[in-house]
């Protein structure tokens, strides 16, 4: 069955820098959306994206974030400049459309 | 206020038990996802339904849509069915989830 890919499973940086969470969807899929989830807390969405678009962003998704589809196939979330808070393990999802999401297996993100 | 509730926040079970996992929400939705997150942290869509009941294998669930309410039923619990379940519902008509807290479920041999 089709899956989700999610690279690194585990990202740990310092505060301040860059990183890039890197998600494959599955291939005939048309909407994508990266989710997080602080530990012990509830899962929260981000940003949903279709037709190389946003169509809806969070009070979360502030300016440090941004989203890409640079190539078709992947779909990545950069955080500018990480903060401490920004410590979670970060979902993404796709799905056809009005359909049920398909998740990845997260990559969980330390910033020390 | 919680835009989506679940109860109860934990449940432990026997082997075999049914099991009951609710979920009310607040929002005007369009359909009601319901998730499992296995002790690992992997997020799997269990169901999506916007009325009446859909049933796949031992999970049934069902939706009340005037009530704003929605069970999800495990029949013949298993202790592979240990795992958090999680209920959410789009803000709305538009692709922001709005998750519920979950609900931890140990079920024991």
């Amino acid at each position: 069955e089709p899956e989700v890919t999610q690279t690194p499973s585990h990202q740990v940086t310092q505060m301040g820098q860059e990183v890039i969470l890197r998600c494959v969807p599955i291939s005939n899929h048309l909407y994508f959306y990266w989710y997080r989830q602080i530990l012990g807390q509830k899962v929260e969405f981000l940003v949903s994206f279709y037709n190389n678009e946003i169509s809806e962003k969070s009070e979360i998704f502030d300016d440090q974030f941004s989203v890409e589809r640079p190539d078709g196939s992947n779909f990545t979330l950069k955080i500018r400049s990480t903060k401490l808070e920004d410590s979670a393990m970060y979902f993404c999802a796709s799905s056809i459309g009005g359909m049920a999401l398909h998740f990845g297996n997260g990559t969980r993100l330390t910033v020390t | 206020k919680n835009e989506v509730e679940q109860s109860p926040q934990n449940l432990t079970a026997q082997e075999g038990e049914f099991i009951t996992i609710n979920c009310s929400y607040s929002v005007g939705i369009s359909a009601l996802h319901w998730l499992q997150q296995h002790p690992g942290g992997g997020i799997v869509s269990l169901f999506m339904l916007s009325s009446g009941k859909k049933k796949h294998g031992r999970l049934i669930a069902t939706i009340n849509i005037q009530e704003k309410h929605s069970s999800l039923h495990i029949t013949a619990s298993h202790p592979r069915d240990s795992a958090v379940y999680i209920c959410a519902v789009p803000w709305y008509n538009t692709d922001k989830l709005i998750f519920g807290t979950g609900t931890r479920l140990q079920v024991f041999p």
